[in-house]
């Protein structure tokens, strides 16, 4: 079975642009959450969908959204970048939300995002 | 005051060393995972506690829900388990979320 996917790995972005970033969790695992990591640091919680509804979001501005579709794949998306945005965004998907019983995250690779 | 905290940020032994890294956390929580993240970034969970003490293969990771305290332990440490390390925790009522320490970056030389 495939793991988590992210989409696209690699991405360079200028200030004041827009980026998308995909993910597609494990088949059958309905809940996605996103994460941002700035090098040499751990990971900031972003965001939980869980059918397609937000169930948590983290300390971030309003320029970052997201959305989770039919199929449970997520786009993270962030509006008119700034220097700082530059970081690894991770996404995990895991069979239920955080909210029940506690079960296993799992991780995709990662889009490292570079804004210059 | 991070909510997670991590210790040690660094840590480097030598080959077949037994390591410890611990994680105290000041919030309540309904689960503690515990991270291995490798250079490239991908990140694996290795365990996922909520009370107790659990075991895989040379990793053991224990947690003290009164203490808030939890604790990642690697027997006959390898080059092969140098990576970082991270705890994480899930917090909050309804809309939940997972708040990460800062990692142990372990480095095991042969």
């Amino acid at each position: 079975d495939a793991g988590v996917t992210q989409s696209p790995t690699h991405l360079i972005k200028t200030r004041g642009q827009q980026v998308t970033l995909r993910c597609s969790p494990i088949s059958g695992h309905k809940s996605v959450s996103w994460y941002q990591q700035v090098l040499g640091q751990g990971p900031q919680f972003i965001f939980q969908y869980y059918e397609k509804e937000e169930r948590g979001r983290g300390n971030f501005p309003d320029r970052f959204s997201a959305r989770q579709f039919p199929n449970y794949s997520s786009e993270l998306n962030v509006n008119a970048l700034l220097l700082g945005d530059s970081a690894l965004y991770l996404c995990a998907s895991r069979d239920r939300p955080f909210s029940w019983l506690p079960s296993p995250l799992h991780f995709g690779n990662g889009t490292r995002l570079t804004v210059t | 005051k991070n909510e997670v905290e991590q210790s040690p940020q660094n840590l480097t032994a030598q080959e077949g060393e037994f390591i410890t890294i611990n994680c105290s956390y000041s919030v309540g929580i309904s689960a503690l995972h515990w991270l291995q993240q490798h250079p490239g970034g991908g990140i694996v969970s290795l365990f996922m506690l909520s009370s107790g003490k659990k075991k895989h293969g040379r990793l053991i990771a224990t947690i003290n829900i009164q203490e808030k305290h939890s604790s990642l332990h690697i027997t006959a440490s390898h080059p092969r388990d140098s990576a970082v390390y991270i705890c994480a925790v899930t917090v909050g009522q309804g809309a939940q979320k997972l708040v990460f320490g800062q990692g142990t970056r372990l480095t095991i030389n042969p």
